[in-house]
């Protein structure tokens, strides 16, 4: 079964610091992985997307990994402000040919960013 | 351009009445997905429709979930004769399914409670 797991749960920082959320898959066949922040009350957007071949893409003052061997991806945010406060979405996409797709959602970390 | 949009945003209805969620695509999206997110929990897939194919609806938690898509346009979700387990919000995420790294575009959800 494709399963996406994401930790901590949730986590408070304060304004400025650095931080890194983690993402756990077991999914087959990998397609690509990618996280998203949703913010209280509205739809999840996308951050970054990952293929199999790139282990880090940036957005800004956001960086993911992926390391397909170990199927692990984080999401490390520098520099953290409070409209950082959010929940990040860890989704993963298989593709077993013929136009069928599956996604894989993770449960998300829930940050808060204090003053 | 206008993005994904959902009406109503919040519903509140007694148990055992049925309700329509309505969402409107990006225009020239082909792809259009429903999904569940239940309060602290991960998003639920539930339909996706593709073009003109037949409907994937492997994700449709009963019978009493149903949606209908009429060619690229907006969709409709229904629930008949509600259960409080139905209450959550309700997302819609319209793409253009070109390969495998298609893009995700979310509304903003209806909130839907049953009393």
């Amino acid at each position: 079964k494709n399963q996406v797991e994401q930790s901590p749960q949730s986590l408070i920082i304060l304004e400025g610091k650095n931080c890194t959320l983690q993402c756990n898959y077991t999914v087959s066949p990998f397609s690509n992985l990618r996280w998203y922040k949703q913010d209280t009350g509205r739809g999840p957007v996308s951050l970054t997307i990952m293929t199999f071949s790139e282990n880090t893409k940036s957005n800004g003052r956001y960086t993911a990994t992926l390391d397909a061997d170990t199927k692990q991806s984080s999401l490390h945010i520098t520099a953290s402000q409070l409209s950082d406060s959010a929940s990040y979405i860890c989704v993963v996409t298989s593709y077993s040919g013929a136009g069928s797709y599956q996604l894989t959602f993770g449960k998300g970390t829930k940050l808060s960013v204090i003053p | 351009g206008a993005g994904v949009s959902q009406s109503p945003s919040n519903k509140v209805t007694e148990k055992g009445k049925d309700v329509e969620l309505r969402c409107d695509p990006i225009s020239g999206h082909t792809a259009l997905y429903w999904y569940r997110q239940r309060l602290g929990q991960g998003l639920e897939f539930l339909i996706y429709f593709q073009g003109n194919s037949a409907p994937d609806k492997s994700g449709l938690p009963s019978d009493r979930f149903s949606a209908e898509r009429t060619g690229e346009s907006v969709s409709t979700l229904t629930i008949q004769r509600t259960q409080q387990e139905d209450s959550a919000v309700y997302l819609c995420a319209s793409s253009q399914v070109a390969r495998t790294n298609y893009e995700q575009y979310f509304g903003p959800g209806t909130r839907l409670t049953v009393t």
